[in-house]
């Protein structure tokens, strides 16, 4: 079973609508992170929670909320998606400080493509 | 704010070839840098992660180097294969405020042709 899972895999969804993604990791990891690709941009952070009560905003949160409902999962929401959230978004996580071997390597999950039309 | 730039953007040779991929980086106050793998319509693959002490890291054909004063970082591929065939990202950890946060290039797209 993959460490890093996320729900839907894939979504089309209208503009205007309440979209929410999901994020579970069976790693034991503090840290969990919400990214979103575009084609020819690269990978860019909307949000990050070092632990359940600890959430940041990344670049480009605007448009985006988190709720990090315990410590296996993230869940990233569009309260009203628009065209231009159309795109490719990871989750990922990595070791806290506590760990004893924090490097901060980040585990990333499938992704889920969102298709705002 | 960080910036990561990847050079080449595509690269095409053919199997058996050895090849390097370069990254660099516009501050050099890093925590780690780490190489992934994107396979088409999928996630990130950890390949290797350098910690900002460290000069290279290795594993099986793969080799990455790490100047961290000059900004740069190489991935160097050997006896490249059809398998190899993916996007590479780099991708470094800030340290202070932005520690945990991941700055990304924009890929290395390689195709290795039989």
């Amino acid at each position: 079973d993959a460490d890093v899972t996320q729900t839907p895999r894939n979504r089309i969804t209208k503009t205007g609508k309440r979209i929410m993604l999901e994020c579970s990791q069976t790693k034991g990891h503090d840290r969990m992170y919400w990214y979103r690709q575009d084609p020819g941009l690269g990978l860019r952070l909307i949000y990050y929670s070092f632990d359940v009560k600890d959430i940041n905003k990344g670049e480009i949160s605007d448009g985006y909320s988190v709720s990090r409902q315990a410590q296996a999962k993230f869940s990233l929401s569009l309260e009203s998606a628009i065209p231009n959230q159309t795109a490719l978004y990871f989750c990922a996580t990595s070791d806290s400080l506590t760990s004893g071997r924090f490097y901060d390597e980040q585990f990333f999950g499938p992704g889920t493509r969102l298709t705002v039309l | 704010k960080q910036e990561v730039t990847q050079i080449p953007a595509a690269l095409s040779v053919p199997e058996g070839e050895n090849l390097v991929l370069n990254c660099s980086f516009t501050d050099s106050a890093i925590y780690n840098l780490q190489w992934f793998r994107q396979d088409p319509g999928k996630g990130l693959t950890s390949l290797l992660l350098i910690q900002s002490s460290q000069r290279e890291q290795t594993s099986g054909r793969l080799n990455a180097s790490l100047d961290k004063s000059s900004g740069r970082s190489t991935l160097y591929i050997a006896a490249s294969q059809p398998g190899d065939s993916a996007t590479y990202l780099c991708a470094v950890s800030g340290r202070g405020s932005t520690l945990g946060r991941l700055y990304f290039g924009r890929g290395t797209q390689l195709t290795v042709w039989p």
